[in-house]
């Protein structure tokens, strides 16, 4: 199946940074979605995003849905130690199939 | 709590053993979707249920792999003669009935499969 391309891999920052990740697709998607999953736990949304050029918001998570709709970025403020974790993006296509990113790891130095 | 509820967590067998595994969804939701997700990758989807028909099959899905729906309500993930390579969590996740603003997916905390 399709995955999409996330990036970066991995990253490493110091508590109170900002992070910002993205993920972009060879295909056009209805929808965009972002994960954060913990070990051996399950994923849980973060954030859906469903027009083209929509900027949501929740809490310091920041993301856009890509005007070409195939790219969308996240963005965490102000990184905090709990922050640490595993970062998937999710993309709907029309046939209400769900396809997912390589995944972000992300380290928060305190 | 309402959320996606799977079982067992945890599962080790012996190759060639069968496994099952369940899945209740969040009530009214009416799709279901099974992924494997093995480590430091993203889950890859096997299958997916509209109420009790099962519309799509990815080709990871072997002839030793079966899910059923029965009642649209729960599902079933069965692994017959498990291989090694069939190690790995097992996620499902279910999502709302369609509209323009509940295109979401929400997973279980899955369950993971050692075949030894």
């Amino acid at each position: 199946g399709q995955q999409l391309n996330q990036s970066p891999q991995s990253m490493f920052i110091q508590e109170g940074e900002d992070v910002s990740m993205n993920c972009t697709s060879s295909s056009i998607f209805n929808t965009w979605l972002w994960y954060k999953q913990d070990p051996g736990e399950g994923p849980v949304l973060l954030i859906a995003l469903y027009k083209a050029g929509e900027l949501t918001s929740n809490g310091r998570l920041t993301a856009q849905f890509g005007i070409t709709r195939k790219d969308s970025f996240l963005n965490i403020s102000a990184s905090i130690p709990s922050d640490v974790g595993i970062y998937f993006c999710a993309g709907q296509d029309t046939g209400n199939q769900f396809y997912f990113g390589t995944g972000t790891s992300l380290t928060v130095i305190p | 709590d309402t959320g996606v509820s799977q079982n067992p967590r945890h599962k080790i067998t012996k190759r060639g053993q069968n496994v099952t595994f369940r899945c209740d969804p969040i009530s009214e939701h009416n799709r279901l979707y099974w992924y494997r997700q093995t480590l430091g990758q993203g889950p890859e989807f096997l299958t997916y249920f509209q109420n009790e028909a099962q519309l799509e099959k990815s080709r990871l899905l072997s002839d030793r792999f079966s899910a059923e729906r029965p009642k649209g309500s729960f599902s079933t993930l069965e692994i017959q003669r498990t291989e090694q390579g069939d190690s790995a969590m097992y996620l499902c996740a279910s999502s709302p009935p369609l509209s323009p603003t509940t295109g979401e997916l929400f997973f279980g905390e899955g369950s993971r499969l050692t075949v030894l």
